[in-house]
């Protein structure tokens, strides 16, 4: 099946630094690409998604484009805030495409400090 | 638009006990799953369910647990007996089941604390 890696955190960060958070994967084809969220006592919400090589998926300043020749899909902010803090997930279909469950990866712990 | 709902929020009991989660997806959703959240890790897919039918249980423990989804809607995952490995978050989530890259939606989860 299909897996994904990404870089385990903690990653604390100052109020209006830039963000990136590594996530790269093993698939087979080019499935669609996903960022989930997971804010301090809520549940997990899609940030954002890319359905196809070279897409840029974007939700609340935070940025992210598939890149198939890296087999990446690395989460971008210019200038984080301190409500960003949450864990942040990489995810791809675990098998195929289609309306498929999700493989993720280990998630990335964000703080953002004032 | 009300979210998926889970029940109960919080469950401690004993390894070797049964312990049962229910789960109400939004509503017209066709396509049902459950994952497990290991403390630490990303959730893991369990089940899969279009309507009722079973798309994929490869993951799912199968000695152990059990789900079903009657009618179509509600869903409940089942642990007997459960071990100490089974603490973790179980979470339900629902798609509408009709195309490619759909979003899925995750209610809150049920904390399994197993001792």
């Amino acid at each position: 099946g299909n897996s994904v890696t990404q870089m385990e955190g903690p990653v604390t960060l100052s109020e209006e630094a830039f963000l990136t958070i590594n996530c790269t994967y093993t698939a087979t084809g080019y499935p669609s690409l996903f960022w989930y969220v997971q804010y301090p006592g809520e549940g997990l919400q899609l940030l954002l998604k890319a359905t196809k090589a070279d897409d840029k998926g974007s939700n609340k300043g935070f940025e992210a484009t598939y890149r198939k020749e890296t087999t990446s899909f690395h989460l971008e902010k210019g200038s984080v805030q301190v409500s960003d803090s949450a864990v942040y997930f990489c995810a791809l279909p675990y098998s195929g495409g289609g309306a498929d469950g999700l493989t993720f990866g280990k998630g990335t712990h964000l703080i953002i400090q004032p | 638009e009300a979210g998926v709902a889970q029940s109960p929020r919080y469950k401690i009991i004993e390894k070797r006990q049964s312990v049962a989660f229910w789960c109400n997806p939004i509503s017209g959703h066709a396509t049902l799953y459950w994952y497990q959240q290991i403390l630490g890790q990303g959730p893991k897919l369990l089940i899969q369910f279009q309507n009722n039918g079973v798309v994929d249980d490869s993951q799912l423990p199968k000695d152990r647990f059990s789900a079903e989804r009657l009618k179509g809607v509600d869903s409940t995952l089942k642990i007997q007996p459960a071990k100490l490995e089974d603490s973790a978050v179980y979470l339900c989530a629902s798609s509408l089941g009709d195309r490619d890259s759909e979003t899925q939606y995750f209610g809150p989860g049920t904390r399994l604390l197993v001792l």
